[in-house]
């Protein structure tokens, strides 16, 4: 089945440093999506990457893609205290020529960012 | 708009009672998904509809759980009778496809345990 796979489970940096967490999938695709989870809160959109793209910004966000090794990884550079929380990546799942209009979510990454 | 709007929040119930959780989606989105998250098995789709029709129940764990959607601004997921491994965090989402990117946005989440 199409997965996403995080790497690593859990991450924990200082403040002020670049926080990197990867994700892998097993099939085609048409987007992939990151998402944020806060403690005891429902996920929030992150930010998108089509598939014919290979690297997006957003603010302290930037998402690379490579369709080729079916990956892509999320930084946050200058992380925060309040960057703490879960994140999750999120590919369409495509059935046969036609969106299914579901994701598939990954295990997440759990990231800690201490003052 | 005021978002994916769940309720109750939280819920505590005996072993062997009905639970009925709801939800409304953001007004005019054609898609809603419910999905159980735990440590253990992290977030898992349960059921998503289409236009107020189910589309894949296949997450579904067994037919203690039912889930319906009676028109486009509520839907309900019902555990009965409800066993203390049902405890977790139940999500609703929704989405359109008017964004054809699946982007999903989801409720607050209803904690239930089942003692």
């Amino acid at each position: 089945s199409q997965q996403g796979e995080e790497d690593p489970q859990a991450l924990s940096i200082q403040e002020g440093e670049n926080a990197t967490m990867n994700c892998s999938y097993k099939t085609s695709i048409n987007n992939l999506q990151w998402y944020r989870q806060n403690s005891g809160r429902g996920l929030v959109h992150l930010i998108l990457i089509r598939s014919n793209e290979r690297e997006k910004h957003s603010g302290r966000l930037r998402v690379t893609l490579d369709t080729s090794k079916k990956s892509s990884s999320l930084l946050i550079t200058a992380s925060r205290a309040a960057d703490t929380a879960s994140y999750f990546c999120a590919t369409d799942a495509i059935g046969g020529s036609s969106n299914t209009g579901k994701l598939i979510f990954g295990q997440g990454t759990t990231l800690q960012v201490k003052p | 708009d005021a978002g994916v709007i769940q309720s109750p929040r939280h819920e505590v119930t005996e072993m062997g009672q009905e639970v009925t959780l709801r939800c409304k989606p953001i007004s005019g989105h054609d898609y809603l998904f419910w999905y159980r998250q735990t440590m253990m098995r992290g977030l898992e789709l349960l059921i998503y509809f289409n236009n107020n029709v189910p589309i894949d129940d296949s997450g579904m764990p067994e037919d203690r759980f039912s889930a319906k959607m009676p028109n486009a601004s509520f839907s309900t997921l019902k555990i009965q009778p409800s066993e203390p491994r049902d405890s977790a965090v139940y999500f609703c989402a929704s989405s359109s496809t008017r964004h054809l990117d699946n982007e999903q946005f989801f409720g607050p989440g209803t904690r239930l345990t089942v003692l």
